[in-house]
């Protein structure tokens, strides 16, 4: 099956500060999609982005599908950014399963 | 729309015990899938359905069953509870296969004593 790599594992910034987290995947993929997993274990929907560049306030992301990664880029980072982003991707191999990646723990402190 | 739901939000059962977990998506989405989350991991599928009356079997089946009698409702039982099997349970819907993004529900944590 696909294997998804997240870097770097665990991120600490200042509130204020920018950050880029990576998605590394073994595989085409025809889904990829961004989460934000908040301190109460809630799963938030970021970007749905198999390829190309979307922009969401301070939050865009960048999907190379030829070059087979991902990127999320948070600028201005903020206190409530704090918890664990995980990458998942799926492709028609698949059957319709999401792949998640092991994800990166964000905190940002003031 | 109350988008995706489920019930109970925390359960504890003892080792042989059993339980149904209840999801159920208020968008008219044909695809249903149920998910463990263990810690410092991502998520893994359990099963998922591609439309009412349809089941199959995801990455860590073993241990569950699943029914989708209703296109809205998605259900995971556990007939015979073990300590593995605790875990955070989040159940997803989508539109369609692969092309269609998933929504999550806010999960259900659930120990095995």
């Amino acid at each position: 099956g696909i294997q998804v790599e997240q870097s770097p594992p665990d991120l600490i910034l200042q509130e204020g500060a920018n950050s880029t987290l990576r998605c590394n995947f073994s595989d085409s993929v025809n889904n990829l999609q961004w989460f934000h997993q908040n301190p109460w274990g809630q799963l938030i929907n970021l970007f749905y982005i198999p390829s190309g560049t979307k922009q969401n306030g301070r939050l865009s992301a960048t999907t190379v599908a030829t070059e087979r990664y991902s990127l999320l880029y948070i600028s201005s980072s903020q206190t409530t950014d704090s918890g664990v982003y995980f990458c998942a991707v799926g492709n028609t191999g698949t059957a319709s399963k999401l792949t998640f990646g092991t994800g990166t723990r964000l905190q940002v402190t003031l | 729309n109350a988008g995706v739901t489920q019930t109970p939000k925390f359960r504890v059962l003892k080792t042989g015990q059993s339980m149904t977990l209840l999801c159920a998506q208020d968008m008219n989405h044909e695809y249903m899938y149920w998910y463990r989350q263990d810690p410092g991991m991502g998520l893994r599928l359990i099963h998922y359905s591609v439309g009412e009356g349809t089941t199959a079997k995801g990455e860590v089946p073993d241990g569950y069953n699943v029914s989708r009698l209703k296109k809205q409702n998605f259900l995971l039982g556990l007939e015979s509870a073990a300590p593995s099997q605790t875990s955070v349970y989040f159940c997803a819907s989508s539109q369609g296969r692969v092309l269609y993004e998933q929504y999550f529900g806010p999960g259900t944590r659930l120990t095995v004593t």
